[in-house]
């Protein structure tokens, strides 16, 4: 199965830009790529997903490179409440015998 | 609201003592799962199912059993053959249907202690 690379942590400022990569050097044609979130004590959120084009929702953007060996959540303005730790993973057009599976993720420390 | 509910909240076992944690869903979900979590680490698969009747192994399932008689339902209990059984566990599901496009839902989790 193909896998994700992220940084262990990163830091922002609150109200700033946040952008956070994922590497995906082994991406398939056929794989989308999803970004969750984990706030403490609670299960992991979807945050957004896509296939090849740049994607907007009211939480996040999702910015994917021309070749899809990568890409960046990108949060527009940081609050508090987007500390947490995101995971970018890989999913399959179709599941067949895929599991899915979440890495460490990148921790985000937002600062006041 | 559709949603996955894990009960209870926060789970206390004793030694020897099998436990079970409870995931139900209303997302008309065909796939469920279930995840541990230890502290500072990401999610480990234990137990999966694609179909009512039907599971599978994940990548630390020893010690753990799973039952999937109902769509809505996949219960996970804990054996005491699972000698470090604290963790916080994970309840997921996600429709099968053009499965990459759709997003896996996961329930508030189930925080088990050993007594």
């Amino acid at each position: 199965d193909a896998k994700t690379t992220q940084p262990n942590s990163m830091e922002s400022n609150e109200e700033e830009p946040v952008h956070l990569p994922c590497n995906h050097s082994t991406i398939s044609g056929t794989d989308y790529i999803h970004w969750y979130r984990q706030l403490p004590s609670q299960g992991p959120e979807y945050v957004i997903h896509g296939l090849t084009s740049n994607v907007n929702n009211r939480m996040a953007s999702l910015a994917i490179a021309e070749d899809r060996k990568s890409s960046t959540l990108i949060l527009h303005r940081a609050t508090l409440r987007d500390a947490a730790v995101y995971y970018c993973i890989l999913r399959p057009a179709s599941g067949g015998s895929y599991i899915p599976t979440f890495g460490r993720g990148t921790s985000l420390i937002v600062h006041p | 609201d559709g949603g996955i509910t894990q009960s209870p909240k926060y789970l206390f076992r004793k030694e020897g003592q099998n436990v079970t944690l409870s995931c139900e869903q209303n997302l008309n979900h065909d796939a469920m799962y279930w995840y541990r979590q230890d502290p500072g680490q990401g999610l480990r698969l234990i137990y999966y199912s694609q179909i009512v009747n039907d599971f599978q192994k994940g990548d630390i399932a020893e010690g753990y059993s799973v039952s999937r008689e109902k769509k809505e339902s996949f219960p996970l209990t804990v054996t005491s053959a699972q000698k470090n059984p604290t963790a916080f566990y994970l309840c997921a599901s996600n429709s099968a249907m053009s499965y990459g496009n759709q997003p896996q839902h996961f329930g508030d989790g189930t925080r088990l202690s050993i007594l």
